[in-house]
């Protein structure tokens, strides 16, 4: 079974609908994050979490928001999406105290906003 | 602004030769790299990575250089298989920010036959 989970792998809504990313781990990792990345550019933190009471935004929060239910897992919403929020989205994880900054990413939920 | 650049968008090898992958950054407070490899449909996955305080660091056919003073990193694979093809994106972190990794745009490797 795979550690980090994504659902949907796959999403085509219409603009102004709210979406809802879900990203599951059983790793047992503390720390989990949202990326997105569009056609030829890296990967762009959106928002990351240390743990259950703690979210941080990254570099292009705007228009999304999170939630941290649990340990084990981390959404993202879309409150009204918009066309230029079509990407793919990746979900991450690592631990903090493993002496590296390496993280686990998830397969990616594709979304397409018409 | 782009603090991790990968000039080349893609490349093209031999079965057999050696791969090199580029990565140049601008952010002289970073001082841990690392290396992703990403195959279609899929996550990027962890490949190999290396601290400032090392020049070198190597793992099987893996191989990462760092030249801090030219603030330049490679990947070099060798030799270079059919499943070495992907996207690889090279990603830093900062001393005072190492939860936060920044990624470069990715190179695409094909290897040929």
């Amino acid at each position: 079974d795979a550690d980090v989970t994504q659902t949907p792998r796959n999403r085509i809504t219409k603009t102004g609908k709210r979406i809802m990313l879900e990203c599951s781990q059983t790793k047992g990792h503390d720390r989990m994050y949202w990326y997105r990345q569009d056609p030829g550019l890296g990967l762009q933190l959106i928002y990351y979490s240390f743990d259950v009471k703690d979210i941080n935004k990254g570099e292009i929060s705007d228009g999304y928001s999170v939630s941290r239910q649990a340990q084990a897992k981390f959404s993202l919403s879309l409150e009204s999406a918009i066309p230029n929020q079509t990407a793919l989205y990746f979900c991450a994880t690592s631990q903090q105290g493993l002496g590296t900054d390496t993280q686990y990413f998830g397969p990616g939920t594709r979304l397409t906003v018409l | 602004d782009q603090q991790v650049k990968q000039n080349s968008p893609s490349l093209s090898v031999q079965e057999g030769r050696i791969s090199i992958l580029n990565c140049d950054y601008t952010n002289s407070m970073f001082d841990y790299f690392l290396w992703y490899k990403k195959y279609p449909a899929e996550g990027p996955t962890f490949l190999i990575s290396i601290s400032s305080i090392k020049d070198k660091n190597e793992d099987g056919r893996f191989t990462v250089f760092l030249n801090k003073s030219a603030k330049h990193l490679s990947l070099h694979i060798v030799p270079s298989q059919p499943g070495d093809s992907a996207v690889y994106f090279c990603a830093a972190s900062a001393w005072d920010n190492t939860d936060k990794l920044i990624f470069g745009t990715g190179t695409r490797l094909q290897v040929f036959p």
